[in-house]
């Protein structure tokens, strides 16, 4: 079945440094990548998306890039703060069946340092 | 405010109970989904709805069970709760069209004894 690979499993940085979660995507027909934050003990809030035909989208400290050709797309976190610690998910649509369902990531627990 | 309310937020029940989880939102989205989370792990759909009166199972096998019949009201049943069912459930829902963003609400968290 199609999949989302999603690494590192696990970062730390100290404040002030730049984060990069990677991930790639299995199905060629995926055409929307929306990344979500989810704090401890709370729910999945969507930070950032991008759709297939934009290869970078930005806002302010968090940008998300795309290759559609290598079916890899990355979150960026700039300027990191203590309060970016949280689970990040990556997710792709399962397009091409109409369902418009999300393959998730398996996610990222950012830790910054202070 | 627009949002997507889910009741319980915290249940404790013991084995064989039927327990029904609730979930409504108020953004005027078709399209309604369940995911069922342990804390901080990956999310695994397990139902999903396009509409009134349709529902479909997702990936992860589930024996749980859900209906749609209004369009702002998605709930989830389980008809004999055991200790394995214990995880946070998550209700979603998004509006039709592209992107069809998803929008999550604030959980369930179910311990079965």
């Amino acid at each position: 079945g199609e999949n989302v690979e999603q690494h590192p499993s696990t970062l730390s940085v100290q404040e002030g440094d730049s984060a990069v979660i990677k991930c790639t995507y299995s199905d060629s027909a995926s055409n929307y990548f929306p990344w979500y934050k989810q704090e401890l003990g709370k729910r999945p809030q969507l930070i950032i998306d991008i759709r297939s035909n934009v290869g970078e989208k930005k806002d302010q400290r968090i940008a998300v890039t795309l290759n559609k050709t290598a079916k890899h797309f990355s979150l960026h976190i700039t300027e990191t703060q203590p309060e970016d610690s949280a689970v990040y998910f990556c997710a792709a649509s399962l397009g091409g069946s109409g369902t418009y369902k999300y393959i998730f990531g398996t996610g990222t627990r950012l830790k910054v340092l202070a | 405010e627009a949002d997507i309310y889910q009741t319980p937020r915290y249940l404790v029940i013991g084995t064989g109970k039927k327990i029904t989880l609730e979930c409504s939102q108020t953004m005027g989205h078709d399209k309604m989904y369940w995911y069922q989370q342990d804390p901080g792990m990956e999310l695994h759909l397990i139902h999903y709805s396009y509409g009134v009166n349709s529902t479909e199972k997702g990936d992860l096998s589930s024996e749980s069970t859900v209906s749609r019949i209004r369009t702002e009201h998605f709930p989830l049943t389980l008809e004999s709760a055991r200790p394995s069912h214990t995880s946070q459930y998550l209700c979603a829902s998004s509006r039709d069209g592209y992107p069809d963003t998803q929008y999550f609400g604030p959980g369930t968290r179910l311990t079965v004894l």
